[in-house]
């Protein structure tokens, strides 16, 4: 069974930082595309970042991009998101979601709240 | 750069089907798309891809209640023999310059 469980969230400070994590299982992690996507609560979804299967790849929205990175660990099957000088609109539940253009399993998301 | 339009809301009732529909933007008529489902408090989950031909590959598990057409710039979902728990919000998504979200449509049943 594809699982992808995402940690990291919480409450941080207008220009702080924060490192989320997804752990993925059911699957080859070191043969798929990932992605990060975010929902601001209340609202619709948005994607934030993709990274390819090898972590050579990476393409970021223009909303994150210079403060977001996104990384992974093959060897630990894990998607990473490296979040920086972080503001109240970055406030959201985050998910990683396996597959490239089209992704086909979603975590069920971590909150992250930017305020002070 | 593409952009996808939803209406906000749609209703139907119990048993019933509904169409909601996923408009591409000018010029990205032959773009293929994904439907996701999100119910209440839960993380989205995968429908299907839908090709511009109409063909679609499904997601896992995902009942033959849930089907894809495409005409031109529109791409459909039908839900026919609606349930209680199809009560959740559908957003289409694609791929431009990064991924790209439709506004959703909430459904009411």
């Amino acid at each position: 069974e594809v699982q992808l469980v995402e940690s990291g969230g919480g409450l941080v400070q207008p220009g702080g930082s924060l490192r989320l994590s997804c752990a993925a299982s059911g699957f080859t992690f070191s043969t798929s595309e990932m992605n990060w996507v975010r929902q601001t609560p209340g609202k619709g979804l948005e994607w934030v970042s993709y990274i390819g299967s090898g972590g050579m790849t990476m393409y970021y929205a223009d909303s994150v991009k210079g403060r977001f990175t996104i990384s992974r660990d093959n060897a630990k099957n894990s998607l990473y998101l490296q979040m920086s000088s972080l503001r109240a609109e970055d406030t959201a539940v985050y998910y990683c979601a396996r597959g490239g253009a089209y992704p086909d399993y979603w975590g069920q998301g971590t909150l992250v709240t930017v305020s002070s | 750069q593409v952009v996808l339009t939803q209406s906000p809301s749609a209703s139907a009732s119990l048993g019933a089907s509904v169409k909601l529909t996923c408009t591409l933007s000018s010029g990205h008529s032959n773009y293929a798309i994904a439907w996701h489902q999100q119910q209440p408090e839960k993380g989205p989950r995968y429908l299907m891809k839908l090709n511009s031909d109409g063909s679609q590959n499904k997601g896992a598990g995902i009942p033959d209640r849930f089907s894809g057409s495409s005409s031109g710039a529109e791409r459909y979902l039908t839900i026919s023999s609606l349930q209680s728990e199809d009560e959740a919000d559908y957003y289409c998504q694609t791929w431009g310059t990064g991924g790209v979200f439709g506004g959703g449509t909430k459904l009411t049943v």
